[in-house]
């Protein structure tokens, strides 16, 4: 059964500074990753989405890296922004393409 | 605006209440979603539409929940018999088959009293 983790639960950081946030999965046999960005009291945003054959993929600021072999992807977020101030949430589908998530990382930027 | 719609956005009830919520896809998208949240959790997977067939419910969906997409567009998610414990964000996603991202409906948040 395929389980998602994200460490830590919480993060908060000065503006400005670059940080990564850690996901791992147990099944590595998945063939993508979707990163996702969650407003209080809203629905969730795409953010990035990894195929299996890639290891990386850009958007703006933002960076995703999948490592398939070890069982982790990470999303790095350059020059924070307090606008960046949101839940991060990971998620890898079943072969039925429903996604797995994991808890979230809420991350807090401050001025 | 073509993302995906829910209605309604906010739904307060008493335990034992019927609710009935409607998801609206992207209107090319024949693959819809449903999943609970509750707070501090990542969502959790309900059930899955490809068209109108309902292909995978979850354990979590109860015989007092039933959903529907009777022509492949819209979908309705109905919970009879509310309980406390179904208070939650129930959201809906959409993809087609060619492209392998969700996207998420801004969600309808259920407070049951």
């Amino acid at each position: 059964k395929q389980e998602v983790t994200q460490i830590p639960a919480a993060l908060s950081v000065p503006e400005g500074e670059n940080l990564v946030l850690n996901c791992s999965f147990t099944d590595s046999a998945i063939y993508n990753l979707q990163w996702f960005r969650q407003d209080p009291g809203k629905g969730l945003t795409s953010l990035l989405l990894i195929q299996s054959s890639q290891r990386e993929q850009t958007s703006g600021r933002l960076n995703a890296s999948l490592d398939k072999s070890s069982g982790r992807s990470t999303l790095y977020i350059a020059a924070s922004q307090p606008g960046d101030s949101a839940t991060y949430l990971c998620a890898v589908p079943s072969n039925t393409g429903k996604l797995i998530f994991g808890q979230g990382t809420t991350l807090q930027v401050k001025p | 605006d073509t993302g995906v719609s829910q209605d309604p956005r906010h739904k307060i009830t008493k335990r034992g209440q019927n609710v009935t919520f409607r998801c609206d896809p992207i209107s090319e998208h024949n693959r819809l979603y449903w999943y609970r949240q509750t707070l501090g959790q990542g969502p959790e997977f309900l059930t899955y539409f490809q068209n109108e067939a309902q292909l995978e419910k979850s354990r979590l969906l109860s015989d007092r929940f039933s959903a529907e997409r009777p022509k492949g567009s819209f979908s309705t998610l109905e919970i009879q018999r509310t309980e406390q414990g179904d208070s939650a964000m129930y959201l809906c996603a959409s993809s087609s088959s060619e492209e392998e991202t969700q996207y998420f409906g801004p969600g309808t948040r259920l407070l049951v009293l």
